[in-house]
């Protein structure tokens, strides 16, 4: 069955650091997202992608995060300068069509 | 804003019993009513989803029902084994794009 891919499964990153977070979508897949889950809570959306373009994005995807195809396989979340509050599990997710997304495994992102 | 709520947050059963889970969505225009396995360390796993215009679905030992007119829609699992155990969301999707996810419910199948 496939799958998305996420790299890496975790990443520890002083405060201040810029991190890149690695997606590979589902091949024929159109739509990508981005959410967070912060431990023990639900997960929350971050942002859509969609014919090259952000869609939607939430409240948290403030100036500090970036998404990116770079070249038609990956999709990349970056966030450029971190904090202690942006430690969570996220998770890139992709969609034929605008339901039944599928989610990759996460990378646990660790904020120090 | 959006919203969807969930209950309980954590649910034990027997194993054989029933467990049901349910949510309550805000937004009216919400027609797409996906429910999430999340086993740990995992990301959260499709395991069955209903459109506004369908009132239950079922697929295998699980079921979903939708009441539009209050808003709420539920996960039903029958002869509930060990290996459901795991935390289940429910979300809510309006128009294209997000998901708006439950606040999640841990359940736990005792051999």
């Amino acid at each position: 069955e496939p799958e998305v891919t996420q790299t890496p499964s975790h990443q520890v990153t002083q405060m201040g650091q810029e991190v890149i977070l690695r997606c590979v979508p589902i091949s024929n897949h159109l739509y990508f997202y981005w959410y967070r889950q912060i431990l023990g809570q639900k997960v929350e959306f971050l942002v859509s992608f969609y014919n090259n373009e952000i869609s939607e994005k939430s409240e948290i995807f403030d100036d500090q995060f970036s998404v990116e195809r770079p070249d038609g396989s990956n999709f990349t979340l970056k966030i450029r300068s971190t904090k202690l509050e942006d430690s969570a599990m996220y998770f890139c997710a992709s969609s034929f069509d605008s339901d039944g997304y599928t989610f990759g495994s996460g990378t646990r992102l660790t904020v120090v | 804003g959006e919203n969807v709520e969930q209950h309980p947050s954590t649910l034990s059963v027997q194993e054989g019993d029933s467990a049901v889970i349910k949510c309550t969505y805000s937004d009216s225009a919400s027609n797409y009513f996906p429910w999430y396995k999340q086993e740990l360390g995992k990301g959260p796993q499709l395991i069955i989803d209903i459109r506004s215009n369908v009132g239950e679905k079922k697929d295998q030992r699980i079921a979903v029902t939708l009441n539009k007119t209050a808003k709420h829609f539920s996960l039903h699992i029958t002869e509930t084994q060990p290996e459901d155990s795991a935390v289940y969301f429910c979300a809510a999707m309006r128009g294209t794009y997000k998901y708006i996810f439950g606040t999640g419910t841990r359940l736990k199948v005792l051999a």
